[in-house]
């Protein structure tokens, strides 16, 4: 199975903060690579696929980058209704697996 | 825009076999567009693949749980439906339902899960 690694656990930023969250994957998995964003008691939501396409409808705030083995995804000017767990995806090769989340926080 | 919705017993007792349904509206399960999966999230804990079913039948499971887990396809109700066997306390979380959707570009396609069910919580228990 493919190890897909987050940094940090969690984080606090203040509105209109630029807030970067890295995903690190424990083999090349070139640009197979999904972030999500799941608000409380909610499912995921998809923000980012193949590493750096904007999902329709997703605000332009949100971007991603990375290829190989790390991986960001970036909020620009971050919003109060941002409060999420992030979570990154590899679909590289099944087992499909999953970070283990980043939780912002605003302060 | 497709909308999938989980329905299915939200106790199950151990050893027992959770059985949960979703049904998918807004598209055909049928579309070769798509295929389609199933996820879970432990209570507090991160989101596992369980595994997925393309609409021709064939399937794709997580290994740490092939033993045990079987998805199908009901092309005549639109649904698709995920049955876990010899259930503990472990299996114990919240299943999701997805579309997985494509990118292909250059020959090769990257996979993702675009939309999702609500979830439904499953506690196994006596």
């Amino acid at each position: 199975d493919i190890q897909m690694t987050q940094s940090p656990s969690s984080l606090s930023a203040s509105v209109g903060d630029r807030v970067t969250i890295t995903c690190r994957a424990g083999q090349s998995i070139s640009s197979y690579l999904n972030w999500y964003q799941q608000k409380p008691g909610k499912a995921p939501k998809l923000l980012i696929y193949a590493a750096s396409s904007l999902q329709s409808g997703v605000p332009s705030r949100f971007s991603g980058s990375g290829s190989g083995t790390d991986f960001t995804l970036t909020i620009s000017s971050l919003q109060p209704e941002d409060l999420a767990t992030y979570s990154c995806q590899q679909s590289y090769s099944t087992p499909y697996t999953f970070g283990q989340g980043t939780k912002l926080e605003i302060k | 825009q497709l909308q999938l919705q989980e329905s299915g017993p939200g106790l199950v007792k151990p050893s027992e076999t959770l059985s949960l349904t979703c049904t998918v509206s807004g598209g055909s399960i049928s579309s070769s567009s798509y295929y389609w999966g199933w996820i879970r999230q432990p209570p507090g804990k991160g989101l596992e693949w369980i595994g997925s079913i393309y609409y021709s039948g064939s399937t794709y499971y997580n290994p740490s749980l092939k033993s045990r887990v079987t998805i199908s396809v009901d092309t005549s109700k639109n649904q698709f439906s995920l049955k876990l066997s010899s259930v503990t306390a472990a299996d114990t979380a919240v299943y999701y339902c997805a579309s997985v959707g494509s990118y292909c570009s250059g020959g090769s396609c990257k996979y993702y899960f675009d939309y999702w069910g609500q979830g439904t919580l499953v506690t196994v228990s006596s």
